[in-house]
């Protein structure tokens, strides 16, 4: 397995366009993780998947946030408009299990800029 | 809401040195993952800590928890520049809600 991808790997925008970050999780695992990083506020979780349905999107920050998985082998995380502070780097990872013993699977991330 | 502190944040060692991190929790710890971060990287996963007193090793790096304290330590023995990187704790937080600490910045001087 080729592990979590997600694409693109890196992402610069100008304030106000639409932003789209998508990720393909590993075959087989039922759930599937949006967190953001930033140097302030480290690792944030901000809406988790089990099998495709949205479980939790309290960590959505603001309503400009969107995620989707319309099927087990795709998710996309879009922002619009998008805003300076959204600069971040978006991560995606998947699991078998939300507790499993072998931890989530992360992808690279995709850095994104907003100018 | 549970939250996971880190120390130190960044640590420079020489290479060969041993060293610890801890992660702390605010709450009662019912698992404690370990992952590690290249920069510009996602997380690996190192290893899960499940039990009070449980510890587990890879290579040289070995987690140990303490349920009582609700602590983890995490130490790497004869460091080399190979273990520099971001590391970073990670637990579950209520029902099907899992969060990282603040991370500790790792690094080793050849």
């Amino acid at each position: 397995d080729a592990g979590v991808i997600q694409s693109p790997r890196h992402e610069v925008t100008e304030m106000g366009q639409e932003v789209t970050l998508r990720c393909k999780p590993i075959s087989g695992h039922d759930y599937l993780f949006w967190y953001r990083q930033t140097m302030m506020r480290g690792l944030e979780l901000l809406i988790y998947f089990n099998n495709n349905v949205p479980i939790d999107d309290s960590g959505m920050p603001e309503d400009r946030f969107s995620a989707k998985m319309p099927n087990a082998s795709f998710s996309t995380l879009k922002i619009q408009p998008s805003e300076p502070r959204d600069s971040a780097v978006y991560f995606c990872a998947s699991s078998l299990l939300w507790d499993s013993h072998g931890g989530y699977t992360f992808g690279s991330g995709t850095r994104l800029t907003v100018v | 809401s549970q939250e996971l502190e880190q120390s130190p944040q960044s640590l420079i060692v020489q290479e060969g040195k041993n060293l610890t991190i801890n992660c702390t929790s605010s709450k009662t710890l019912y698992g404690l993952y370990w992952y590690k971060q290249k920069y510009g990287e996602g997380l690996i996963f190192l290893m899960m800590l499940q039990k009070g007193g449980e510890e587990k090793s890879h290579e040289k790096i070995t987690a140990k928890l303490d349920e009582k304290k609700q602590q983890s330590s995490l130490h790497i023995t004869a460091s080399q520049p190979s273990h520099a990187g971001i590391y970073l704790c990670g637990a579950a937080s209520g029902t099907y809600k899992y969060i990282f600490g603040t991370g500790t910045r790792l690094k080793v001087l050849a």
